[in-house]
């Protein structure tokens, strides 16, 4: 079946602009995650989802960023007036939820902030 | 939060066994233990998860000691195609509670010809 998918892969914008990325899941898993990537570092939590109820935000830098799941699919990362700090890879992650925490990571989108 | 330290790299050759050992001196009663694999430009793919003694998985298997305060991921008869990044996350299971993944750093794997 298919992976999880996130669009678009790479988005070069200038600063100050918003961007949303676009992560959709492994079909019927139950939890979506978010993580930000800079090169040589492991993936850092920014949030979370159960169904459509974000569990957890405490990953978000700042009140620029936000997530929504809204029918507890598909979600969207939004970074509103955004910063060359912004600049990483953004990856996405969904697991059945339960019990065990095995997660399957979409390719991530580069965001390149000019 | 349990937090987890790992060497920052490792080498070794085809055909050893590589075992990279990660300390969680903090762990919970409720913590399991989940390793992720990552290749450069790719996201990190599940390896192995357990709780303690002994996992094993067509992949690797996975050491935890009776006091759980590190846990050992073992990869046999490595070749070139396990080059990658390994990272060794502890938690707890989804049991109603908030669970926050840690990936930290992760160890840097290079297998030489």
């Amino acid at each position: 079946g298919a992976g999880v998918s996130q669009s678009p892969r790479y988005k070069v914008t200038k600063r100050g602009q918003d961007v949303a990325l676009r992560c959709d899941p492994i079909s019927g898993h139950v939890s979506l995650y978010w993580y930000r990537q800079a090169l040589g570092q492991g993936p850092e939590f920014l949030t979370y989802f159960n169904y459509e109820a974000q569990q957890d935000k405490s990953g978000l830098p700042n009140d620029r960023f936000s997530a929504e799941r809204p029918e507890g699919s598909i979600s969207t990362l939004t970074i509103q007036r955004t910063e060359q700090r912004d600049s990483a890879m953004y990856r996405c992650a969904s697991s059945r939820g339960g019990e065990i925490h095995e997660q399957y990571f979409g390719p991530g989108t580069r965001l390149t902030v000019t | 939060l349990a937090k987890t330290t790992q060497p920052i790299s490792m080498d070794s050759y085809e055909g050893q066994e590589v075992n990279i050992t990660c300390s969680h001196n903090n762990i919970a009663t409720n913590d399991y233990i989940t390793w992720y694999q990552q290749f450069p430009s790719q996201g990190p793919r599940f390896i192995i998860q357990g709780y303690k003694t002994k996992v094993t998985n067509e992949v690797a298997s996975l050491f935890i000691p009776a006091d759980r305060k590190s846990s050992t991921l073992s990869l046999p008869r490595v070749s070139l195609s396990d080059t990658a990044v390994y990272y060794c996350l502890v938690g707890d299971r989804e049991s109603g509670g908030s669970y926050i993944p840690t990936f930290g750093r992760g160890t840097s794997l290079i297998v030489h010809p």
